[in-house]
């Protein structure tokens, strides 16, 4: 089955920097990428999708890219802010298509 | 309005018992899951309903027993619970069951003394 690896370290960065967080898979290449926020003690929030065929996609100050060559997807926020602070969590579906797989989530801290 | 509440937010109970956790959702979506995250923060599928029709059911025990009285609501009973079903256990629905972002409930934080 699919597999997603994100770094398990958390990242920290000085406000107003770009942060960007990896999320790296391992089988065959889903037809969509989605990505999560998640506070702690609250659930995850939906924040991007991008499928297959789009190259990047734009939120405000988010960024997504999907690089299915590498088997890869970038999020990038600009100009990011001690808002900003939370894990984020990278999914996708699993083999067969029939549900969603989670990462464990990379911790970003912004430092004001 | 909150979108997918599940109650109790936190449920500490001893080993043995068997304990019941509700959600409902108020998106109109179709679908609905059950996940549990554990210490390590994995969020792992457990459920998924579509229409009051069970769509996965991954390798859970039976002591784990999900319901669904209608598409806004996906209960989930455990029954003898063990320390290992320590965790956050996330209810989510989503418009329908074709990999459609989530919406997630803030969690049941359940602990076994």
């Amino acid at each position: 089955s699919q597999k997603i690896e994100q770094n398990s370290e958390a990242l920290n960065i000085q406000e107003g920097k770009t942060a960007t967080l990896t999320c790296n898979y391992t089988n065959y290449s889903p037809a969509y990428l989605q990505w999560y926020r998640q506070d702690p003690g609250r659930g995850p929030v939906f924040l991007l999708l991008i499928r297959e065929n789009e190259k990047e996609k734009r939120k405000e100050r988010l960024k997504v890219t999907f690089d299915t060559t590498l088997k890869q997807s970038l999020f990038h926020i600009t100009a990011s802010q001690p808002a900003d602070s939370a894990t984020y969590l990278c999914a996708l579906e699993d083999t067969g298509g029939f549900k969603t797989i989670f990462g464990a989530g990379t911790r970003l801290f912004v430092k004001a | 309005d909150t979108a997918v509440s599940q109650t109790p937010k936190y449920l500490v109970t001893q080993m043995g018992n068997d304990k019941s956790i509700k959600c409902e959702q108020n998106l109109g979506h179709d679908t609905m899951y059950w996940y549990k995250q554990d210490s390590k923060k994995f969020l792992k599928i457990m459920f998924s309903y579509n229409n009051k029709e069970l769509i996965i059911n991954e390798t859970v025990p039976n002591r784990f027993s999900p319901k669904s009285p209608d598409k806004a609501h996906l209960n989930l009973h455990i029954n003898s619970l063990e320390l290992g079903d320590s965790a956050v256990y996330f209810c989510a629905s989503s418009q329908d069951s074709n990999n459609q972002p989530q919406h997630f409930g803030d969690g049941t934080r359940l602990s076994i003394l």
